[in-house]
């Protein structure tokens, strides 16, 4: 079971951009996904998730209306796009999976993040 | 939006010893709280969900406690591999996350 996320990205602000998130070795229908935030100023943000079995999403008030998540069944990946960037994005970005936790028959709840891609790192500066 | 606040900020122990780091939310969770482990350069890594249920693959020697508001991680036996940076996570509503606790070892 792994995150594979694309690599780091240089942008100019006003640019857009996408970044992925590959899921492999769990059915990806079935399991909630989200991007976390990383900054050294604001530490770990939830910024968006998505069940990609009918692409439902919530968005942290924080990056309403800056970020767009998505996420693509055929091929197993998640995306976190933005139209324009700002140097305020500037930051590591984290996809982490949210499963639902089982202990046999009674259900554990859902929220916590246990499989994280390796991050992908968004520096945005003129 | 659910603050959580963790405390201390950073902790110096010795091999063998055991800490304990607490996170406080400033309203009640339930028992909707995470701990997760981060090194430099690396992701996090989920240790405790549901407060105090260890994780597969994560050792004995994490463990979890508390509800509501006040909830604490300890660690027993350190070993210089703990070092890290501990942060704790709330989904009660949405999610957000404690500021982190740097755990150095002497």
């Amino acid at each position: 079971v792994q995150l594979l996320q694309s690599g780091g990205e240089l942008k100019k602000p006003g640019e857009s951009l996408r970044i992925s998130c590959e899921a492999s070795g769990y059915n990806f229908t079935t399991s909630w996904i989200g991007w976390v935030r990383q900054t050294p100023a604001n530490g770990l943000e939830w910024v968006a998730i998505i069940y990609p079995d009918d692409s439902d999403s919530r968005y942290s008030p924080s990056f309403r209306g800056r970020v767009t998540i998505s996420a693509d069944t055929s091929i197993s990946t998640t995306y976190l796009i933005w139209e324009s960037l700002k140097a305020s994005d500037t930051a590591i970005y984290y996809c982490g999976r949210l499963p639902f936790f089982y202990d046999g028959s009674e259900f554990l709840g859902m929220g916590a993040f246990d499989i994280w891609g390796q991050g992908s790192q968004v520096t945005v500066s003129s | 939006d659910i603050q959580m606040t963790q405390f201390p900020s950073t902790v110096t122990a010795s091999v063998g010893d055991r800490v304990t780091i607490t996170c406080r939310a400033s309203q009640s969770v339930s028992d909707w709280l995470a701990w997760y482990q981060q090194k430099p350069g690396k992701a996090p890594r989920l240790l405790i969900y549901k407060a105090s249920r260890l994780h597969s693959g994560v050792p004995s020697k994490f463990s979890g406690a508390g509800s509501g508001t006040e909830f604490t991680l300890s660690i027993s036996s350190l070993q210089p591999d703990d070092s890290a940076t501990y942060y704790c996570q709330q989904y009660s509503n949405f999610y957000s996350f404690g500021q982190g606790t740097k755990l150095e070892i002497k």
